[in-house]
């Protein structure tokens, strides 16, 4: 158990729909990532924040959001869904302040499925 | 665009035998990781690779960094089954604590009893 927890486990919605996955980070990191990984795609960086800040993006759609609350859970946020976006989804964390040791510890994932 | 290839994509082995797995990558960087993820599982961090030259070992597990060659190895050292999982590398773009982690393909590693 990496100390990071995503919810739901499972999502099942229709196309066209709208759905908001959520993380909470290991105490004490102020990181967060979001990854999708699919068949096709592979694993993929999406976006990452620090503190509630967004620092790094990725390969994230304009239809996908995501924020970071002063409590650092971040939650990523899915509009419009298309057959494509099914995946696993996974939230990692870590510490990231001004070290260089930046080891992410990930999620169990949510799985999701568009139908 | 930094791609990072692994090879092979699916290896299978007997127990007790050695093999390698390889990670290239095309821009340069000199953070690497490699993770382990199971069926229907999270990615499980292995090893965390920060300079050129950069050895760690962990069981029968050993991974290597070659910067210059942007090339990671992943050796394994008579496999046992409990080492059966898809393995990834990942090389960081590290910019003042941001990090972009792009992934290879995975190598699927089945063990043989």
């Amino acid at each position: 158990d990496s100390g990071v927890t995503q919810t739901p486990k499972h999502l099942i919605t229709a196309t066209g729909q709208r759905v908001t996955l959520r993380c909470s980070p290991r105490s004490g990191d102020l990181s967060v990532y979001w990854y999708q990984q699919s068949l096709d795609q592979g694993l993929q960086f999406l976006i990452q924040y620090y503190n509630g800040e967004e620092r790094a993006k990725g390969n994230i759609l304009e239809r996908f959001s995501a924020q970071q609350f002063p409590d650092l859970h971040s939650e990523l946020n899915l509009s419009s869904l298309e057959l494509g976006d099914s995946a696993l989804y996974f939230c990692a964390s870590s510490v990231a302040g001004t070290g260089n040791v930046n080891e992410q510890f990930f999620g169990p994932g949510t799985r999701l499925t568009v139908l | 665009e930094l791609k990072v290839e692994q090879n092979p994509l699916f290896l299978s082995m007997q127990e007790g035998k050695n093999y390698t797995i390889y990670c290239n990558y095309s821009t340069t960087s000199d953070r690497l990781y490699w993770y382990r993820q199971d069926p229907g599982k999270s990615l499980e961090s292995l090893f965390v690779l920060l300079s050129n030259g950069a050895v760690k070992q962990e069981g029968r597990l050993m991974a290597s960094l070659d910067t210059k060659a942007r090339l990671s190895t992943l050796h394994i050292t008579a496999a046992v089954h409990d080492l059966s999982a898809t393995y990834f590398c990942a090389v960081g773009d590290f910019n003042f604590g941001n990090e972009k982690l792009t992934f290879g393909t995975g190598t699927r590693l089945t063990i043989i009893p």
